[in-house]
């Protein structure tokens, strides 16, 4: 069975400082990973995604996530945070092998960054 | 890309009243799903609109309960039925798009219902 974990409710940072929202999954077969950011009172914006190839993927607004086989994560990152940033951001995850489509969602982490 | 219009984007029910959320998508979509948002919780697929035919419920969720019509391939509604205070969520249409190498999920604004 799939699932995501996100070990932490909420990510503090100043601005200016370098951001990182963990994110680990299990899938049976090979991982299709997803990060969206929910603001409020909005729908889920996609942020980025990765299927294959380059373990970096760089996304919206300077985010980027690291994909790492060996301990199945896919954490969140971003070099300077700014206040903007602060939101509620989700991990998910399909199995390629799927034929479904479905996406399972992690639990959120809400990022504040303070100015 | 596709562009995904729910309405209503909110509302205030009476329990033991339904609600029916439309989702409109700008293009035709194969894959279509409806997610449920639970205060301070993540989101969790309620069913999968099948075009032409009934739709696919995830454990939990019942016909009876989140009856889905899926008329076309851009267009869906939810009717969240018999409602109880419970059923206070945001409610997300969400669709698969085909794009040149894979696939991608995009959703709507979602509906804030709260039923009272």
């Amino acid at each position: 069975a799939q699932s995501v974990a996100q070990p932490e409710d909420q990510v503090n940072v100043a601005e200016g400082n370098p951001l990182t929202v963990k994110c680990t999954y299990s899938v049976s077969g090979n991982p299709y990973l997803f990060w969206y950011v929910q603001y409020p009172n909005r729908g889920l914006q996609f942020l980025l995604k990765y299927i294959t190839g380059d373990n970096l993927v760089k996304g919206s607004y300077g985010f980027e996530a690291e994909f790492n086989k060996s301990q199945t994560s896919f954490h969140l990152k971003k070099p300077s945070a700014l206040v903007s940033d602060s939101a509620l951001y989700f991990c998910a995850v399909r199995d390629l092998m799927d034929s479904s489509y479905k996406l399972i969602f992690g639990s959120g982490t809400r990022l504040l960054v303070r100015p | 890309s596709a562009v995904i219009s729910q309405k209503p984007s909110r509302d205030i029910c009476q329990r033991g009243t339904s609600l029916t959320i439309q989702c409109q998508v700008d293009s035709q979509v194969t894959m279509m799903f409806w997610y449920r948002q639970q205060p301070g919780q993540s989101l969790t697929l309620i069913a999968t609109a099948n075009q032409g035919s009934e739709a696919t419920y995830e454990s939990g969720f019942v016909i009876d309960k989140f009856p889905i019509s899926r008329p076309n391939l851009t267009f869906s509604t939810l009717t969240v039925s018999n409602m109880s205070p419970e059923d206070s969520s945001i409610y997300l249409c969400s669709v698969e798009v085909r794009l040149e190498l894979n696939t991608e999920a995009f959703f709507g604004q979602g509906t804030r219902l709260t039923v009272v």
